[in-house]
Order: structure tokens, then C-alpha cells, then sequence
């Protein structure tokens, strides 16, 4: 089956920290990874996509980093900011006759504090 | 560039009332159309999705269905909803190349509530 999971479920650091949230995943064949960023009451927003050859991608404070051997994604926070509380979702994609399934993991739910 | 909107942003209907719910995109051609459900706490859940005008792939059996009359409109209806209806809708839109996706695209949302 199919499964994406996340890990811290939820988490709170200061302000101007670093954090990384993690992903593991079992889906199979692979597309693609994506991190998307939901702000409480809005649609996801994309923050990083990455294919099979790819281990890292930033957009700025933000990089991902994927081992497709290990099946295992991280999300990297630099120098957090309040704006940054959200839930950060991890997303695979893969192929489905011309379209694409995608396994959705359950988020984590960061928070900053000042 | 491209843009997709979801109205209504809040609804709250009573339990038995009917839905729709409109999804459109701008500055993208055939899109692939998709409607999720996210209910609170939870991830988000595949309903329906549509690679073309008319052609619709329903997800999970449910009490809702989706249209899809033109290239770039994607409606979610219901006849009758149930409390259970409740949750925040999503709808996205993406391009495919070939097998492989180039990322979704999700909307504002529309927060229903059924009473």
C-alpha cells in the first residue's frame, strides 16, 4: 500500500531557528516529491518539486533533499520567521495511465514563536 | 500566468440542501481538473478528477458528484448533503508530460460546514 508519513506531527521552535521535517515514503513506481506550505484556512502552496534524479532543492530558506534509494525526503528551515507557522505537507507523485496518483501524508504542523 | 479560483470561500447549508461548488482555471489549456477534501486535522483526500470535458473519475463512492462543462470549470455537486459533507474543498489543476507530473495546483479552498 501506498503510504507517505511524516514526522515530527507537530512542532514548535523560536524564532530565527532551524528546523527540518521529515518524510518517508513507500509509493511505488515514483514520479516525483513535492513540500507544499498550507497556511491555516488556505489551499497548499508548492515549495519544492523533486524527480528521481534529483537530492536536493532549495526556494529560498527552504531545502528539500531526497534519497529515492532510502525512500526517505527532509524539509529544511533556515532561520525561521512567524511566518513560516504552517502545515508542511509532502506529497508523491506517481505515474497512472496519463495521469498521476498522488499519496498525500498527513502534514506537519510547525509553529513559531517570538 | 496561471490562476485558479474556488467560490464560494465559506458556505454553511443546512443537512438535505444541495451544493455546488465552482472551481476555474485561467492561463492554462486542458488542464487536469482535481476536487479534494481535507477534513480538520486530516490530509487531504482525492474525490474526484478529469482530464477532459466531461470525463470524470470518481475516487471514493460518496454522496457527491463532479461535472466538468467546459475546458477550464470543474463543479462539485451534492443533492442532499450530509453532516459528514462537512470540510474544507480543495480543487487543483496540473499538467502532465508525458506520464510525469509538473506539480498541482491547488485553489483557495471553500469551507463547508452542513448543519
Amino acid at each position: 500500500k501506498n503510504q507517505v508519513e511524516q514526522s515530527p506531527q507537530s512542532l514548535i521552535i523560536l524564532e530565527g531557528k532551524n528546523c527540518t521535517l521529515q518524510c518517508n515514503y513507500t509509493v511505488s513506481p515514483f514520479s516525483n516529491l513535492r513540500w507544499y506550505k498550507q497556511d491555516t484556512g488556505r489551499g497548499p502552496v508548492s515549495l519544492t518539486i523533486m524527480t528521481f534524479s534529483e537530492n536536493t532543492k532549495s526556494n529560498g530558506r527552504y531545502t528539500a533533499t531526497l534519497d529515492a534509494d532510502t525512500k526517505q525526503s527532509s524539509l529544511h528551515i533556515t532561520a525561521s520567521q512567524l511566518s513560516d507557522s504552517a502545515s508542511y505537507i509532502c506529497v508523491v507523485s506517481a505515474p497512472n495511465f496519463g495521469n498521476e496518483k498522488l499519496t498525500f501524508g498527513t502534514g506537519t504542523r510547525l509553529t513559531i514563536i517570538p | 500566468s496561471q490562476t485558479i479560483h474556488q467560490w464560494p470561500a465559506t458556505l454553511v447549508q443546512p443537512v438535505g440542501s444541495p451544493l455546488s461548488l465552482e472551481c476555474t482555471v485561467e492561463g492554462t489549456s486542458n488542464p487536469n481538473l482535481y476536487w479534494y477534501r481535507q477534513a480538520a486535522g486530516r490530509g487531504l483526500q482525492l474525490l474526484f478528477y478529469s482530464v477532459g470535458i466531461g470525463q470524470i473519475s470518481s475516487e471514493v463512492p460518496q454522496n457527491l458528484s463532479a461535472s466538468r462543462p467546459q475546458d477550464r470549470q470543474f463543479i462539485l455537486s451534492s443533492k442532499k448533503l450530509l453532516l459528514s459533507d462537512s470540510g474544507f474543498y480543495l480543487c487543483a489543476w496540473s499538467v502532465l508530460r508525458g506520464a510525469r507530473g509538473l506539480g498541482q495546483y491547488f485553489g483557495p479552498g471553500t469551507r463547508l460546514t452542513v448543519l
